[in-house]
């Protein structure tokens, strides 16, 4: 089975910084994807980026990047340019061939003017 | 077009009352997907539909929960005799294609509280 650990309960971050979430997993498949997803306080999740295990170039959404270390088995979130409107629940997640997504335990950002 | 979208957005229960939560998918998606997030934890899988099979009921806690998807659009998830411990949100979340990289979007969910 696989797990998704979130280490950080919770990081506060001031408007234009940079923040780094951070997210480890444990698998024995080879392939496989991984996910960030945020939750906004009206609870509707919405996808921010995802990365493909096989990819070695590490994926990139406007301000949104991440650092993949499939050795290490850790997948982290980096915030650049930080908004008022990132403040959220933030959920690494992870998916293999049975499509289901395997989440963490999420980290709440708060992003203070 | 329209997002996923989930009936009722609140109930309320009281212990050992049957409920049956409604998931509207996006038009043509395929897959469909139910989650059950507890208070201040991440969603854990529940079950999985590709079009009106089931193929994985694996996440439900227990007989009391069963969904369907008779049609292959709309699915219910209905839990009988609900428990105090059934109280979370209950997300539902649909894809185009049964593809690991195709994306999931989820429901605002429906907030279940049972006294």
């Amino acid at each position: 089975a696989q797990t998704v650990t979130q280490s950080q309960p919770e990081m506060s971050v001031q408007e234009a910084e940079t923040v780094t979430l951070s997210c480890t997993y444990d698998t024995s498949e080879n392939n496989y994807y991984l996910f960030w997803y945020k939750q906004p306080p009206s609870r509707q999740m919405i996808l921010v980026i995802r990365q493909e295990a096989y990819k070695q170039q590490n994926a990139t959404e406007n301000r949104f990047s991440v650092n993949f270390q499939k050795a290490a088995k850790s997948f982290s979130l980096k915030i650049s340019d930080s908004q008022l409107g990132d403040t959220a629940m933030y959920f690494c997640a992870f998916k293999a061939a049975g499509n289901k997504l395997t989440f963490g335990g999420g980290t709440r950002v708060l992003v203070k003017p | 077009g329209a997002g996923v979208s989930q009936s009722p957005r609140y109930k309320v229960a009281k212990r050992g009352q049957d409920v049956a939560l409604r998931c509207d998918p996006i038009s043509g998606h395929v897959s469909l997907f139910w989650y059950q997030q507890a208070l201040g934890q991440g969603p854990e899988f529940l079950t999985y539909f590709q079009n009106e099979a089931q193929l994985d009921k694996s996440g439900l806690p227990s007989d009391r929960f069963f969904a369907e998807r008779p049609e292959g659009s709309v699915s219910t998830l209905k839990i009988q005799r609900t428990q105090q411990e059934d109280s979370a949100v209950y997300l539902c979340a649909s894809s185009l294609d049964p593809v690991p990289l195709e994306t999931q979007y989820f429901g605002p969910g429906t907030r279940l509280l049972v006294l």
